[in-house]
């Protein structure tokens, strides 16, 4: 069964700030990684999407790797700024291509 | 190209009563996954369907809960005789075919009452 854990569950930051969200699985037959971003009381907006035969992708500020051997992706956040502040989920894609999330990084970045 | 629609947006019920959620898929997608986020947990998956079938629902709950994506119109999740327990933001998405990017809808946030 998978299990997905990001670290950590909250981050306060200064505007300007680089920074690096942690996503951890426990199943590495995984078919894709999602991140996802989600403002309070808001639906997720898809960030990038890793497939499994991938190492990295970027958009933006925004690069995501993935490493299956070890479990493990990375969302590293350029340049941060006061709208970059949401929750960022991760997420595994499995056995008929459903998600399994992580509770989540809550990120705020301060002006 | 319209995003993933749901509707209600809001819903409130009254303990006994039935929910009904429905889902519109993005133009072009035959997949679709229903997702329940509960208050202070992580999104959990319920149930996978494509057009008329149920392709995995290892994540609903046995009893009261069902779901369906007819040839025509939207997807429904139905929950018969709600409970408090129920309370939560259900999340519907869509994808192309095979294991592609999942766009997500704003949610249904039901209440119990």
């Amino acid at each position: 069964k998978q299990e997905v854990t990001q670290i950590p569950a909250a981050l306060s930051v200064p505007e300007g700030e680089n920074l690096v969200l942690n996503c951890s699985f426990t199943d590495s037959a995984i078919y894709n990684l999602q991140w996802f971003r989600q403002d309070p009381g808001k639906g997720l907006t898809s960030l990038l999407l890793i497939q499994s035969s991938q190492r990295e992708q970027t958009s933006g500020r925004l690069n995501a790797s993935l490493d299956k051997s070890s479990g493990r992706s990375t969302l590293y956040i350029a340049a941060s700024q006061p709208g970059d502040s949401a929750t960022y989920l991760c997420a595994g894609g499995g056995s008929n291509y459903k998600l399994t999330f992580g509770k989540g990084t809550l990120l705020t970045v301060n002006p | 190209n319209a995003g993933v629609m749901q509707n209600p947006r809001h819903l409130v019920r009254r303990r006994g009563q039935e929910a009904r959620l429905r889902c519109s898929p993005m133009k072009g997608h035959s997949h679709v996954y229903w997702y329940r986020q509960l208050p202070e947990e992580g999104l959990k998956f319920m149930v996978y369907l494509q057009k008329e079938n149920i392709i995995d629902e290892s994540g609903m709950p046995k009893e009261r809960f069902s779901a369906e994506f007819p040839k025509e119109g939207p997807s429904i999740l139905r929950i018969q005789q709600v409970v408090r327990g129920d309370s939560a933001a259900y999340f519907c998405a869509s994808s192309p075919q095979g294991p592609n990017e999942q766009f997500f809808g704003p949610g249904t946030r039901l209440t119990v009452l």
